[in-house]
């Protein structure tokens, strides 16, 4: 049974510039929520999706948006980087998405912005 | 606006003793609380959680108790293994959909 799986695993993208991120819920799971880990941080919460349709949202500018697809995977898209856009974006899975559902993380992309 | 807050970035046990990691939070609109683990290159793992109308809740060597009048948790791990240095993070949610608040993690580290 596959786990969450995050694609790519890093990536290097310069100011300005424009950058996708992909997730595959874990087997079963459709609620996917995203999260930014700065460096020396605890992950952030960016926002969720499930049946297609963004449910919740944190404290993010709209550079960040999101698409669910049918089969439950998710994009994350982030618009005009800036350096403070470096970081690991995580990804988890869960089924129903309330709060007594675990959620399951993916190893994450590790994003660069130069 | 830290809502949960780790103060220790890290800690070292020897193995075989008790970690004792600490959490603190300042919402009171959080009644659902977890402890995540992390490796490197990994992402977080599940380890433990505690509903709001508990005070304890055990799972094998991973015990987290809930102080509500403190607005604190803590991660009690026992005996420590070598295997369990990691980075812990401490979690809450309050609202329906499980928006996990997280603080900045204690970084665990068991001697043998």
């Amino acid at each position: 049974d596959a786990g969450v799986t995050q694609s790519p695993t890093h990536l290097i993208k310069t100011r300005g510039q424009q950058v996708t991120l992909r997730c595959s819920p874990k087997s079963g799971h459709d609620t996917v929520s995203w999260y930014q880990q700065a460096l020396g941080q605890g992950p952030q919460f960016i926002f969720q999706y499930y049946e297609e349709e963004e449910r919740q949202r944190g404290n993010f500018p709209d550079r960040f948006s999101g698409h669910q697809f049918p089969n439950y995977s998710s994009e994350l898209n982030v618009n005009a980087l800036l350096l403070g856009d470096s970081a690991l974006y995580l990804c988890a899975s869960s089924l129903g998405g309330t709060r007594t559902d675990t959620q399951y993380f993916g190893p994450g992309t590790r994003l660069t912005v130069l | 606006d830290q809502q949960v807050k780790q103060n220790s970035p890290s800690l070292s046990v020897q193995e075989g003793r008790i970690s004792i990691l600490n959490c603190d939070y300042t919402n009171s609109m959080f009644d659902y609380f977890l402890w995540y683990k992390k490796y490197p290159a990994e992402g977080p793992t599940f380890l433990i959680s505690i509903s709001s109308i508990k005070d304890k809740n055990e799972d094998g060597r991973f015990t987290v108790f809930l102080n509500k009048s403190a607005k604190h948790l803590s991660l009690h791990i026992v005996p420590s293994q070598p295997g369990d240095s990691a980075v812990y993070f401490c979690a809450a949610s309050g609202d329906s959909y499980g928006k996990l608040t997280f603080g900045q993690g204690t970084i665990l580290t068991v001697h043998p």
